[in-house]
Order: C-alpha cells, then sequence, then structure tokens
C-alpha cells in the first residue's frame, strides 16, 4: 500500500462547477499536510497548508480528518487557470523530515 | 529574490556514462532535498541535507546513485553508469529550516538515458 494515496483522475469539470479531491495516508504518526499543485512540465509549488480545524483561502477549502487519516480539498467556482495536477502531501512521520507525495490528481476545467 | 535553480535543465547521455546534477538552494534556506519524478509518476524522494550532512538518505535508488552538499549551499547529485531507468526529471527543493513546512522547488533537471 502507498503511504499516500490519490485518486488519479482525470477530473474534467465544467468551468464554474466545484470540485472535491480526496487523499488518505497511511502513517498515522504524520503530523503535516499540505497540497501542492504542479503544472504540465513544471515544478510543485505549494497551494496551502492543512490544518486540523480546516482551512480556507479564496475558493480553496482544505480539511484533514485524523481519525480517517484523509485529506480533502474543495475547489469552488473553478476557473480555467485551475487546471493543473494535486499532489497531496504528507510529511512522513513524527521527526522525519522527508514529505512523501501522492501521485497526483489530474483536473481540466473546460470552458 | 532568487528561487531554487538547477543545471542542467535537460541532459541527455548515452547508457553508461556519469552524470552531475546540480542544484542552488535559496540563500538562507540550511535543509536541500533531492525527487525524482519519471513520466506520470509522483514524487520519488532521495536524500535530505541538513547543512552539509545528508541525515536521511534513505531514497537513493542504488550505490550507482549519490550526492554531496557543500558550504551549506550548493548540492550535486551525481549518478554513475548511468541506466535508461534513471530517465526522469530530478527536482531539488529547499526550505528554510525544517520540518519541511515550505519547499520551494526548483525547475528541474530533465535526464534522458539513451
Amino acid at each position: 500500500r502507498k503511504e499516500v494515496e490519490q485518486d488519479p483522475g482525470p477530473f474534467n469539470v465544467p468551468e464554474g462547477a466545484t470540485v472535491a479531491f480526496n487523499c488518505t495516508y497511511s502513517n498515522s504518526a504524520s503530523q503535516s499536510f499540505f497540497w501542492y499543485r504542479q503544472d504540465c512540465r513544471k515544478e510543485p509549488k505549494l497551494l496551502m497548508s492543512v490544518y486540523s480545524s480546516g482551512n480556507e483561502d479564496g475558493r480553496f477549502t482544505a480539511q484533514l480528518n485524523r481519525a480517517s487519516q484523509y485529506i480533502s480539498l474543495l475547489i469552488r467556482d473553478s476557473k480555467l487557470s485551475d487546471s493543473a495536477t494535486y499532489l497531496c502531501v504528507v510529511n512522513g512521520g513524527q521527526g522525519a523530515q522527508k514529505l512523501v507525495f501522492g501521485q497526483g490528481t489530474r483536473l481540466t476545467i473546460n470552458p | 529574490g532568487a528561487g531554487v535553480s538547477q543545471s542542467p535543465s535537460n541532459k541527455v547521455t548515452e547508457k553508461g556514462k556519469d552524470v552531475e546534477l546540480r542544484c542552488d538552494p535559496i540563500s538562507g534556506h540550511t535543509a536541500l532535498y533531492w525527487y525524482r519524478q519519471s513520466l506520470g509518476q509522483g514524487l520519488e524522494f532521495l536524500i535530505y541535507f541538513q547543512g552539509n550532512s545528508a541525515p536521511d538518505k534513505s531514497g537513493l535508488p542504488s550505490d550507482r546513485f549519490s550526492a554531496e552538499r557543500t558550504g551549506g549551499s550548493v548540492s550535486t547529485l551525481t549518478i554513475q553508469r548511468t541506466q535508461q531507468e534513471d530517465s526522469a526529471v530530478y527536482l531539488c527543493a529547499s526550505s528554510l529550516v525544517p520540518p519541511a513546512e515550505t519547499q520551494y522547488f526548483g525547475p528541474g533537471t530533465r535526464l534522458l538515458v539513451l
């Protein structure tokens, strides 16, 4: 079983739609959670951190469920520019300094 | 300000040759990470540096891979006797201090082994 698992997609949704991704992680000791975004043939960039209480940044909402060990990302009023691969990222256990990346979920927003 | 830079941006080599990939982290960032990303795959952790030491090199796939960091800054990833399966994008990232709260990635080196 992979340490971080995501549905690879692709998700194809119309502009303006709401789309949600989930991600599960296997290491119950993980303490840090993130969503990164990666555009085609570009490097990953931090989209947002994920906090236990849930957090929102504009059209993006991230939530963490420690009991079920899953993380979600919700995108409201999607834009064409949201088309990218979204990477679920978890640190490799308490004290570990490496980030473990999911395979990514590919999203295409259609006009 | 300058971000993470990597060189070369593209490298084509023949099977069996050695290659060196370079990473210049953001100035002042003490932590440096190397990852590999094969086509259509997620990021694979290779090695982590804190200063000049490598507390975690568990992701290096074989003894053909090595990395060093000097002066707490520039890092070099060396692949000896390259194989076709080494073809991938090699990404470097740096962060101010661990834990790896916000890692800033370089543009990567695209390696093709023929």
